[in-house]
């Protein structure tokens, strides 16, 4: 079983639309976390959620907007996309704040 | 910004010990180093993490000079499936809630 699982893996979509990106975590861990992998490969955080509540907002655009509807699951909806928004992201979760993390296998999204 | 330095890129034949090199010279007393890495296409990876005692677990070895200042991940027996940027990182215990700063890692290539 895939313990963090995110939907779908490859995102292509046009400049302006809006899009979702859902994260599964079967761990029972209580925070999740969206990381963001640019095209120069560094990964850099851009929420956390613990317990539904988000805690981690690392100065992201409004047009991002995650959803957590409860402790399994973290959906990443991005609205008006621009060619920026290009890149893997990458979906998280942890048992309490300071456990290691394990991540998703990423979502490559693609705005052309 | 990243507080830790590491070299670029290493090579190690498969079946010999790969040692990492990290350098975290203004690492503070309450952080931990942690380790990760990320094979092509795949989701971080975590590894091992140690605040100042040698660590081991069936991944791999961290060793940690006494001053703190820099740390040392050895895999023991490299396999050609440990190819992978391996991040070194370090963090607070408390707080922080799994706000890691990666920085460019690593490029570890195992040949046969």
């Amino acid at each position: 079983d895939t313990a963090v699982s995110q939907t779908p893996k490859y995102l292509v979509t046009q400049m302006g639309n809006d899009k979702s990106i859902k994260c599964e975590q079967n761990l029972g861990h209580d925070t999740m976390y969206w990381y963001k992998q640019d095209s120069k490969k560094f990964l850099k955080i851009m929420f956390s959620y613990n317990n539904k509540e988000l805690i981690i907002n690392e100065t992201v655009p409004n047009r991002f907007s995650p959803k957590s509807p409860d402790k399994a699951h973290l959906n990443l909806h991005i609205n008006s996309l621009e060619l920026g928004d290009s890149a893997v992201y990458f979906c998280a979760s942890s048992q309490a704040r300071n456990t290691e993390a394990f991540f998703g296998q990423g979502t490559r999204l693609t705005v052309v | 910004d990243a507080k830790t330095t590491q070299p670029t890129s290493m090579d190690c034949a498969e079946g010999r010990a790969a040692n990492l090199p990290c350098n975290h010279s203004t690492i503070s007393g309450n952080e931990y180093v942690y380790w990760y890495r990320q094979i092509h296409s795949q989701g971080p990876q975590y590894i091992i993490h140690g605040l100042k005692n040698n660590e081991t677990n069936e991944m791999a070895s961290l060793i940690i000079t006494e001053d703190r200042k820099s740390s040392t991940l050895i895999l023991p027996h490299a396999t050609l499936r440990d190819t992978a940027v391996y991040y070194c990182i370090v963090r607070p215990y408390s707080g922080g809630y799994n706000k890691l700063i990666f920085g460019a890692g690593t490029r570890l290539a195992v040949h046969p």
